[in-house]
């Protein structure tokens, strides 16, 4: 079965950061690319960030470029996303999704709440 | 950036009435287009993609139709769980991109 465990969420203060993660089971980790969505209080849905099964590809949506960065660890199944320079508006739930073949998102974590406010 | 639009905002309908809701994009997506659905306090799910496929698991009351710009999203006959929020999404180009959604309640 696949799992996936979102963690890291916390209340942060602007201009803070955060790591969080992501533990995947039940599938070949390595094998898919993993995208990061954040949905804001009572908003849609945004896509911040994706890597690649390797690794070696990252891609970010406008709004987080420069202050967000994506990685994973193969070795131990866990996706990651260090956020800096946090801002109200990153104010949201962050899911991690996995990306399957059809390059659809098939499974979702439950998500980890990040506020930024003072 | 690709805008997706969805249409109406909202849809107050009966069980047991058919749903009809609309996605628009702003530029041509092919068949580049997936239907989520999501309930309250969960994580979306995905419900069809590539324009018309149900995902493993969906009802046959579900069915997209569309291709290029304008797509749909049909239910049939309204079970009581169907009362939530349809995103629509597509997936041709990075940043991948989400309609606003469409809530659909009990009237």
């Amino acid at each position: 079965e696949v799992q996936l465990v979102d963690s890291g969420g916390a209340l942060v203060q602007p201009g803070g950061s955060l790591r969080l993660s992501c533990s995947a089971s039940g599938f070949t980790f390595y094998a898919f690319s993993m995208d990061w969505v954040r949905q804001a209080p009572g908003k849609g849905l945004e896509c911040v960030s994706r890597i690649s099964g390797n690794g070696a590809n990252t891609y970010y949506a406008d709004s987080v470029r420069d202050r967000f960065t994506i990685s994973r660890d193969n070795s131990d199944n866990t996706l990651y996303l260090q956020m800096n320079s946090l801002r109200p508006e990153d104010t949201a739930v962050y899911y991690c999704v996995k990306v399957n073949s059809n390059w659809d998102y098939d499974y979702w974590g439950q998500g980890t709440l990040v506020t930024v406010s003072s | 950036e690709i805008i997706l639009t969805q249409f109406p905002a909202t849809l107050s309908l009966s069980p047991g009435e058919r749903a009809i809701l609309s996605c628009r994009a702003s530029q041509s997506i092919g068949s580049y287009l997936a239907w989520y659905q999501q309930k309250p306090g969960q994580a979306p799910r995905l419900l069809i993609y590539d324009a018309f496929n149900r995902a493993t698991g969906i009802p046959a009351r579900f069915s997209g139709s569309g291709s290029g710009t304008d797509f749909t999203l049909t239910i049939s006959s309204l079970e009581p769980e169907d009362f939530v929020v349809y995103y629509c999404h597509q997936r041709i180009s990075w940043p991948r991109t989400f309609g606003q959604g469409t809530k659909v309640e009990i009237k």
